[in-house]
Formats: C-alpha cells, structure tokens, sequence
C-alpha cells in the first residue's frame, strides 16, 4: 500500500514569512497527526485529526500555527508569520485507530529552515 | 499529562553485542508502547510495538519488555550489526490519545 505523502520536502523561508505544507494520508486512515521534530529530539505532537475533526490541538501555537483537514482525507499544516524557532521537521503520520491497529505510519517530513 | 524519559542519549557496542534501550513513563492509563527506528534524514520507522496486556514481545534480534507496575519498558536488540546504527524512540499512549515519545538514543554499531 501506498505510504504517507508530504510536500514538500525542503522549505526555506525568512523569518516573518509564512508556509503551508500538505500531507497525504495513507487511504482509508481515519486520524492523522502533525509532528514537530526538532533537531535532537522526538517528534512533538502538534494536532490529531480524527476524521475532519479536532481530537487534539492543546500543544499547537494557535498564534501562528493553524491546521485543517477538509473532507476527512488531505491536510495541510501553516505558519504564519514564523520564527526562527519554528525551524524543524514536521512530521504527518497517520494511523486506522481501530482497538487492534493503532500503528502510526510516519511521512517522510517537510524540512523547515527559517532565516 | 504523560511523560517518557529514556536513557541512555548515546549508546556505541562492537557488532555481535547486545544494546539496551530503557524508558520510563509517568501515566499508568498508558497501554500501548511502540519503538521507533529513524536513520539520518528519514521517516520514523515501527520497529517493535507492545500493549500493556503482554510483559514481553520478540521479533527475531529485536525484543521488547514492559513492567507495568514499575512503569518501564526496553528495547533489547541482540547481535548487533552495523546496519542497526541509527536513532531508537520509545513512545508511550493511552486509547484515544497520541504518542508521546521519549528524546531518543543514538546507536552506533562499530565493526
């Protein structure tokens, strides 16, 4: 089966600007995360879609960072404006959330660079 | 709110060795704990997972236990190759709720 698609891969953006990145789930996966990993860590949690809802947003900086997932399927991550410390790896994984399957399958990220 | 501590942050062995990952979570509700293998520049990848009904779960050099009442689990991986150089997260969640993850150990296989 096909796995989790991001876009895009590397985005560099000066501080103050804004981005969006987009993640494609795996088909038929009914929730979805963002991550944020940065350097030297483990990924953050910073949304979980169940479906097109909000599961959990309590860890994402409303200020700047938004999220939606129209439709239950693609979702799309942005910052706006950001800042110097928004520079990381963000991760979308997703996962088919029944009792017995609840591996979360990881995209291949969207590097960030803000200057 | 869930927390997970793991050690150590670097761990080197010669090949053949035996690695140990240890993880300590701080939610008792917690019921699923996965361990995640990412190589230099890519995607988290499942390794090894175990639900808090099973004490220890084994897939070929790779192993995985948990103590519940003490709140702990590890990583075991058995003769050690250089192709298992790469950084291990564990993770722990509750039913409903998304992983939390630890900061992950640094493995290096030397030959």
């Amino acid at each position: 089966e096909a796995g989790v698609a991001q876009s895009p891969r590397y985005k560099i953006i000066e501080k103050r600007q804004s981005v969006a990145f987009w993640c494609n789930p795996i088909s038929g996966h009914a929730t979805l995360y963002w991550y944020q990993q940065i350097l030297g860590q483990g990924p953050k949690l910073l949304i979980q879609f169940q479906n097109n809802g909000v599961v959990d947003d309590s860890q994402l900086p409303k200020d700047r960072f938004s999220a939606e997932r129209l439709k239950g399927v693609d979702s799309t991550l942005k910052i706006q404006p950001a800042k110097l410390e928004d520079s990381a790896v963000y991760l979308c994984a997703s996962s088919p959330r029944t009792a017995l399957q609840e591996t979360q399958y990881f995209g291949p990220g969207t590097r960030l660079l803000v200057l | 709110g869930e927390n997970v501590e793991q050690h150590p942050s670097t761990l080197s062995v010669q090949e053949g060795d035996s690695a140990v990952i240890k993880c300590t979570y701080s939610d008792s509700a917690s019921n699923y704990f996965p361990w995640y293998k990412q190589e230099l520049g890519k995607r988290p990848q499942l390794i090894i997972d175990i639900r808090s009904n099973v004490g220890e779960k084994k897939d070929q050099r790779i192993a995985v236990t948990l103590n519940k009442t003490a709140k702990h689990f590890s990583l075991h991986i058995t003769e050690t190759q250089p192709e298992d150089s790469a950084v291990y997260f564990c993770a722990a969640r509750q039913a409903g709720t998304a992983l939390i993850f630890g900061k992950g150990t640094t493995l290096s296989v030397s030959s």
